[in-house]
C-alpha cells in the first residue's frame, strides 16, 4: 500500500514554456501533499505543501505564482511550473501523507525537469 | 543550529559490516521519526519508522531512538553493495504552528564489495 505516482516522469520544454506535473496517491487519500525540488547532489528542498481544498503554503524564497499548486481531489494535486526557464531544471518530487499514520509520508518517483 | 542534523559522511564500510546512520534533532517534542533511503537519481523510498525509545528491527535494518538525548540512529547489519545509497533521517517538527516531516540532508553510504 501506500503508492504515489507522478506523470510525466521526465519533461523537456523551451524556455518561456509552462510545464504540469501530477501527483497521484494510487491506494489511500492524501489530504496533505508535498512537492519538493531537488538539485544534483543536493538535500531535498520542500517548495510547498498542499491541502486539498484549499490553497498551498509556500516555503520562502519559493514563488507561488511561477510554481502553481492545485489539490482539487484526494488523490490529485498538481505542480504546474510557468514560464519555465533554465534554471527551473531540477528534479521535482511529490510526496503524499498517509491520514491517521504519523506523518508517514511516500514519496512519487519524481519528475525530471529540463528546460532549454 | 540545524533542525536534524546527520553525519554527511561519504560512509564507507565493507560488504557483510554493520553500517552505523546517526542523526539527532533539536524539536523535543517531536514524536515521529523516519529513515528514507534514496539511491542516486531516485526518489526517496521510506525503509523505517520509530516512535517510541528503544530499538526496532526490521530484518536487516534496526532504529534506535533516544528522546532524552535527541537522537535517532540506523543500523544496517551484513551490509550489501545494493545497500549503497543516501539515508535520509526525517523528524517531525513544530512549523509555525503546523507539524511537518524535517528532512536531514542525508548521508551518503558505500559498501565495498
Amino acid at each position: 500500500g501506500a503508492v504515489v505516482s507522478q506523470h510525466p516522469s521526465w519533461v523537456i520544454c523551451k524556455s518561456g514554456t509552462s510545464v504540469k506535473i501530477e501527483c497521484r496517491s494510487l491506494d489511500f487519500q492524501a489530504t496533505t501533499m508535498f512537492w519538493y525540488r531537488q538539485f544534483p547532489k543536493q538535500s531535498l528542498m520542500l517548495m510547498a505543501t498542499s491541502n486539498e481544498g484549499s490553497k498551498a503554503t509556500y516555503e520562502q524564497g519559493v514563488e507561488k505564482d511561477k510554481f502553481l499548486i492545485n489539490h482539487a481531489s484526494l488523490t490529485l494535486s498538481t505542480l504546474t511550473v510557468t514560464s519555465a526557464h533554465p534554471e527551473d531544471s531540477s528534479f521535482y518530487i511529490c510526496s503524499a501523507r498517509v491520514t491517521g499514520r504519523a506523518y508517514e509520508q511516500y514519496f512519487g518517483p519524481g519528475t525530471r525537469l529540463t528546460v532549454t | 543550529q540545524k533542525e536534524v542534523e546527520q553525519n554527511s559522511g561519504p560512509l564507507s564500510v565493507p560488504e557483510g559490516a554493520i553500517a552505523s546512520l546517526n542523526c539527532t534533532y533539536s524539536d523535543r517534542g517531536s514524536q515521529s521519526f523516519f529513515w528514507y533511503r534514496q539511491y542516486s537519481g531516485k526518489s526517496p523510498e521510506l525503509i523505517m519508522s520509530i516512535y517510541s525509545n528503544g530499538d526496532k528491527e526490521d530484518g536487516r535494518f534496526t532504529a534506535q531512538l533516544n528522546k532524552a538525548s535527541q537522537y535517532v540512529s540506523l543500523l544496517i547489519r551484513d551490509s550489501q553493495p545494493s545497500d549503497s545509497a543516501t539515508y535520509l533521517c526525517a523528524v517531525n517538527t513544530l512549523s509555525g504552528s503546523a507539524r511537518q516531516l524535517t528532512f536531514g540532508s542525508g548521508t551518503q553510504l558505500t559498501v565495498l564489495p
